[in-house]
């Protein structure tokens, strides 16, 4: 997975409950990204990251927060899970323009 | 709206065929195209990546890409059960940019 790690893998959480995935990765790759995958929507991307620090909006953005404090570590906030947030997670990294690499995914399921 | 489309499947070929899958795109700008294989439960991986117009051949995938028609297709020789996955295309808008759009996918089922 091209030094890319997400935690956790399996989340099962309750309805308001706030909820904080992790990216950690070892390639020192400028951009990341979360996306999430759903049956029949393919990927669609959350928000992304361009450097410490500086992230933006993708086109699923709503009830979901990130930060990136060090080039490493992309996190991803859930600030009140709903049921429609239930989906499979997954963490990118990329140099501008070439290849995204994903990391290994979560799935979370809100009940 | 910028998008990517692709046939969603199932695709199913008898192992040893070649399987064609295809995927056109809107935004004439686009600059780079991707291929992804995935897995059921797994995460997208790369097979192969495509810039310029013509056939890219790596071991038994080749990629082909016509801009001028917007389209992109992957071909897999000699097709393996274990080739039997979601093929996603993606495509990255303008050069140096952060934004890749995704098509949906296309099932592929390679029959023993």
């Amino acid at each position: 997975d091209a030094g890319i790690t997400q935690s956790p893998r399996h989340k099962v959480t309750e309805t308001g409950t706030p909820v904080t995935l992790r990216c950690h990765q070892t390639e020192n790759h400028r951009y990341m990204y979360w996306y999430r995958q759903d049956p029949g929507h393919g990927l669609r991307l959350i928000h992304y990251s361009y450097g410490v620090k500086d992230t933006d909006k993708g086109e699923v953005s709503d009830g979901y927060s990130v930060s990136r404090s060090k080039t490493e570590d992309f996190l991803l906030t859930l600030e009140s899970a709903t049921s429609s947030q239930t989906s499979v997670y997954f963490c990118a990294i990329s140099e501008p323009g070439d290849t995204q690499y994903f990391g290994p995914g979560t799935r979370l399921t809100v009940l | 709206q910028k998008e990517v489309e692709q046939n969603s499947g199932p695709l199913s070929v008898p192992e040893g065929a070649i399987a064609s899958l295809n995927c056109t795109y809107s935004d004439r700008v686009s600059q780079s195209f991707f291929w992804y294989r995935q897995y059921s439960g797994k995460s997208p991986e790369l097979i192969m990546s495509i810039y310029s117009n013509g056939d890219k051949e790596d071991g038994r995938f080749t990629a082909q890409l016509n801009k001028a028609s917007q389209y992109v297709s992957l071909l897999i020789r000699d097709s393996q059960p274990s080739d039997s996955a979601t093929y996603l295309c993606a495509v990255n808008i303008g050069p140096g940019t952060y934004k890749y759009i995704f098509g949906t996918g296309t099932r592929l089922k390679v029959l023993a």
